[in-house]
């Protein structure tokens, strides 16, 4: 089956480090990918969808200054979590859609511990 | 806006029983709706997949039911087992892509 690789699987920083998690379609193309946030005891939370070849489109309330995304190829999308701070702290996690598949395909998702 | 809700929040039975797991969505316009199976601190496992058009699915001891018109979805797992231990979400396809999750069902099953 389809394979989307995520890492790191998990990360600690410093409180205004930047942090990048990156996630590639291994065996095939996503013109799409999505990434998602979850708080301890919440929902998985969609933040924004990634294009490949342009700009990301961010859910109401998530600030795209913030959680920069680049879709740079049909294979990888990378999220990166600028000037993280404690309350960034979260489970992120990216899916891909191959194209004509009905099924979304998840990474296993990054734990991001900012102290 | 949609809202999608899972009851129970947590589920503990014996080995052997059948599992019933619950997802109510107040918005019947979806594209499908899928079963997740999430383990600790790792990520998800598709179980099935509902199409809007479909009133159910079965894959071995996992059957799923959709009513779309009261917004209602059934995860049924036969004959549960230890390993069947984990957090199941829903999820509903509301665009492309775009899925909106339950808050999960947390499901031990003790030998």
């Amino acid at each position: 089956g389809a394979v989307v690789s995520q890492h790191p699987s998990w990360v600690i920083c410093k409180s205004g480090t930047s942090v990048k998690i990156e996630c590639r379609s291994l065996d095939f193309q996503a013109t799409t990918m999505f990434w998602y946030r979850q708080f301890p005891k919440q929902s998985l939370m969609l933040m924004a969808t990634s294009n490949e070849g342009s700009k990301a489109t961010y859910e109401q309330g998530v600030e795209k200054d913030k959680f920069l995304i680049n879709h740079a190829s049909l294979t990888l999308s990378t999220l990166t979590v600028t000037s993280a701070h404690p309350e960034d702290s979260s489970f992120y996690i990216c899916s891909a859609q191959d194209s004509g598949a009905e099924k979304l395909f998840f990474g296993s998702g990054t734990q991001l511990s900012v102290l | 806006k949609q809202e999608v809700t899972q009851i129970p929040a947590a589920l503990s039975v014996p080995e052997g029983e059948n599992l019933v797991l619950n997802c109510s969505f107040t918005d019947s316009a979806i594209y499908n709706l899928q079963w997740f199976r999430q383990d600790p601190g790792k990520g998800l496992t598709s179980l099935l997949l509902i199409q809007s058009s479909q009133r159910e699915q079965t894959s071995g001891r996992l059957n799923a039911s959709l009513d779309k018109s009261s917004g209602r979805s059934t995860l049924y797992i036969a004959a549960s087992q230890p390993g069947d231990s984990a957090t199941y979400l829903c999820a509903v396809n509301r665009s492309w892509g775009k899925l909106q999750f339950g808050a999960g069902t947390q499901v031990v099953v003790t030998p």
